[in-house]
């Protein structure tokens, strides 16, 4: 079974410019969520998808983020425009159903100076 | 909402010691998860335990979750450098099908 794929692995941009991932959930997953990695901390959830609705975005700043997961399949997260503090992990990860087993990707890794 | 607790936030250890990792939940814990991380990569799935007083173990690493369900401690065996890394737990946020995590234990195996 293919994993979770995310592109691209890593991303160097200037504050104030934009940058989407994408992410590729393993076939069947109906669940998809983006986390949000600062090093030397624990993921956080950013948005939850279930198909191609929203299930959770309380913690995503919308002012500058935004998801979107086009036919309940593959989805991307942007962000415009970035600021210093984005710099992060961006992990993707999918689970069959209701939050049973979850299986990350390789995450994109951002630095914004 | 759920938060868990990791001790400790770093550790190093020679190599072929033992060592143990704990996971602290302010709830109680429905499904817990252990992970592995490369630093600035993806998670790696390790175990995962649901019932009170299970213990899993694959190769040198073993898991247990409590009998009262709040904590959990992951055990490494004669460790070795492929070891290294960072260990996350995470856990099924109540009812929410979501994953929260601890902030990390930072492992760092020296020859």
């Amino acid at each position: 079974e293919a994993g979770v794929a995310q592109s691209p692995r890593y991303k160097i941009i200037e504050k104030r410019q934009s940058v989407a991932f994408w992410c590729n959930p393993i076939s069947g997953h109906a669940t998809l969520y983006w986390y949000q990695q600062i090093l030397g901390q624990g993921p956080k959830l950013l948005i939850q998808f279930q198909n191609n609705g929203v299930v959770d975005d309380s913690q995503l700043p919308k002012d500058r983020f935004s998801a979107e997961r086009l036919k309940g399949v593959d989805s991307t997260l942007k962000i415009q425009p970035a600021k210093l503090e984005d710099s992060a992990v961006y992990l993707c990860a999918s689970s069959l159903s209701s939050g049973y087993g979850y299986t990350f990707g390789s995450g994109t890794r951002l630095t914004v100076v | 909402s759920q938060e868990l607790e990791q001790s400790p936030q770093s550790l190093i250890v020679q190599e072929g010691k033992n060592l143990t990792i704990n996971c602290t939940s302010s709830k109680t814990l429905y499904g817990l998860y252990w992970y592995k991380q490369k630093y600035g990569e993806g998670l790696i799935f390790l175990m995962m335990l649901q019932k009170g007083g299970e213990e899993k173990s694959h190769e040198k690493i073993t898991a247990k979750l409590d009998e009262k369900k709040q904590q959990s401690s992951l055990h490494i065996t004669a460790s070795q450098p492929s070891h290294a890394g960072i260990y996350l737990c995470g856990a099924d946020d109540g009812g929410a099908q979501k994953l929260v995590f601890g902030q990390g234990t930072r492992l760092t195996i020296n020859p």
